[in-house]
């Protein structure tokens, strides 16, 4: 157990329909990482979050957008959705003083 | 930008022999970080070993071993006495940059355990 908790684990939508995803870090991490584990992608970074603040976006649609609130949970909230969107979403945390992320369990995404 | 490079997309191992896994990269920056993750059929992030570039003694976690040559750019994962409960996808990922920290994984490599 990574101690970063994601929720839901699975998620069963329509395209078009908007979802959000949450996240909770590991204890006194202030860094959120969100990533994208699709069939064809890969891992890909999405989004950064540090103490609240976005700090680095990687190749994240518009169509998804993502927050920090000040109890450091996060989530990702994804709109519009499209069949490619299918897939496996992780957060990460990670302490200030050390460079390794600890993922969470993921949440599946299915768009049908 | 940094890209990670893993040429073996499967790799099988008799259980209880070693194995190595490859991997190159490749960073403009100077201080960056190496890892290797499993993704075991769960799906879960685990991380392995983790490797310092600025350390030149090769890190080692219990029966994993990393063969980091910075030169090359190559950071390959031993596995030693290879047994059922390794058999998983294993990602090797790069952190450069210390302001922009996100992980630039691999394509991933499939191994197999073989009884």
């Amino acid at each position: 157990d990574s101690g970063v908790t994601q929720t839901p684990k699975h998620l069963i939508t329509a395209t078009g329909q908007r979802v959000t995803l949450r996240c909770s870090p590991r204890s006194g991490d202030l860094s959120v990482y969100w990533y994208q584990q699709s069939l064809d992608q890969g891992l890909q970074f999405l989004i950064q979050y540090y103490n609240g603040e976005e700090r680095a976006k990687g190749n994240i649609l518009e169509r998804f957008s993502a927050q920090q609130f000040p109890d450091l949970h996060s989530e990702l909230n994804l709109s519009s959705l499209e069949l490619g969107d299918s897939a496996l979403y992780f957060c990460a945390s990670s302490s200030r003083l050390q460079w390794e992320q600890f993922f969470g369990p993921g949440t599946r995404l299915t768009v049908l | 930008a940094q890209t990670v490079t893993q040429s073996q997309p499967e790799m099988s191992v008799q259980e209880a022999e070693t194995v190595t896994l490859s991997c190159t990269y490749d960073t403009s920056e100077s201080d960056y970080y190496l890892f290797w993750y499993k993704q075991p059929p769960s799906r879960q992030m685990i991380l392995v070993i983790r490797q310092e570039a600025y350390k030149q003694q090769n890190a080692t976690e219990n029966r994993f071993s990393v063969n980091f040559q910075k030169a090359a750019k190559s950071f390959s994962l031993k596995i030693s006495d290879s047994q059922l409960g390794d058999a998983a996808m294993y990602f090797c990922a790069c952190i450069s940059n210390f302001g922009n920290e996100k992980l630039t994984f691999g394509t991933g490599t499939r191994l197999t355990i073989i009884p």
